[in-house]
């Protein structure tokens, strides 16, 4: 069965500080994992995108992928009130990789 | 910068009625799809489309549901005879046909379907 558990929200955050979300997943054929953020009244946008496991950097931004743990992280340095939104993990198999299984989301804000 | 609309950004329609959500996909994008959200509950996978026909389903998208690209610019889901476990936000999204396996999905803002 295709799931995706992620860490409930809401979460709230000085400005400066490090944000960590996380999610776990059961289905070990997944192979592209993805992080979305998800404004109030807009659709997801993709923020970073990994392909098996390892790191991934871009900006302030870092992704992490274990899958011996079947866990994925996303990691936000120096996070700013403009980083407030939900954050929503995704991932999908390389049978069906234009699938996405998404997680619940993650509230996340920034007071500045 | 190019990206996904979708109209109305709010349908209200009463059970039983036939709907129809529109979406215009990123203009050189071959893959199409549909996502809905339930209130509360996760971003849910319905289907994608490419090249006419429909490429993945999950078991959501039943027989009520239908998917078409009537001209070349919009790509619609209809939904036959809705019910009320039909009310979520639909988000539509496009992606090139890149030449790997995994294409950056773009998404829409979407529409509120709300069944009375």
């Amino acid at each position: 069965q295709k799931e995706v558990e992620q860490d409930p929200g809401p979460l709230s955050v000085p400005e400066g500080a490090i944000v960590s979300l996380n999610c776990t997943y059961s289905n070990s054929a997944f192979q592209y994992f993805m992080w979305y953020r998800q404004y109030s009244r807009k659709g997801p946008e993709l923020l970073m995108y990994t392909y098996s496991s390892g790191n991934k950097e871009d900006g302030r931004f870092t992704a992490q992928v274990d899958k011996s743990s079947k866990y994925i992280s996303l990691f936000i340095r120096d996070s700013q009130p403009s980083d407030s939104a939900t954050y929503l993990c995704a991932m999908s198999d390389s049978g069906s990789a234009r699938q996405l299984t998404f997680g619940s989301g993650t509230q996340l804000t920034v007071l500045p | 910068e190019p990206e996904v609309t979708q109209t109305p950004s709010h349908q209200v329609t009463q059970m039983g009625q036939e709907v129809i959500l529109r979406c215009v996909p990123i203009s050189n994008h071959l893959y199409f799809y549909w996502y809905r959200q339930i209130l509360g509950q996760k971003v849910e996978f319905l289907v994608s489309f490419y090249n006419n026909e429909i490429s993945e389903k999950s078991e959501i998208f039943d027989d009520q549901f239908s998917v078409e690209r009537p001209d070349g610019s919009n790509f619609t889901l209809k939904i036959r005879s809705t019910k009320l476990e039909d009310s979520a936000m639909y988000f539509c999204a496009s992606s090139e046909e890149g030449t790997g396996v995994y294409d950056e999905q773009f998404f829409g803002p979407g529409t509120r379907l709300t069944v009375l």
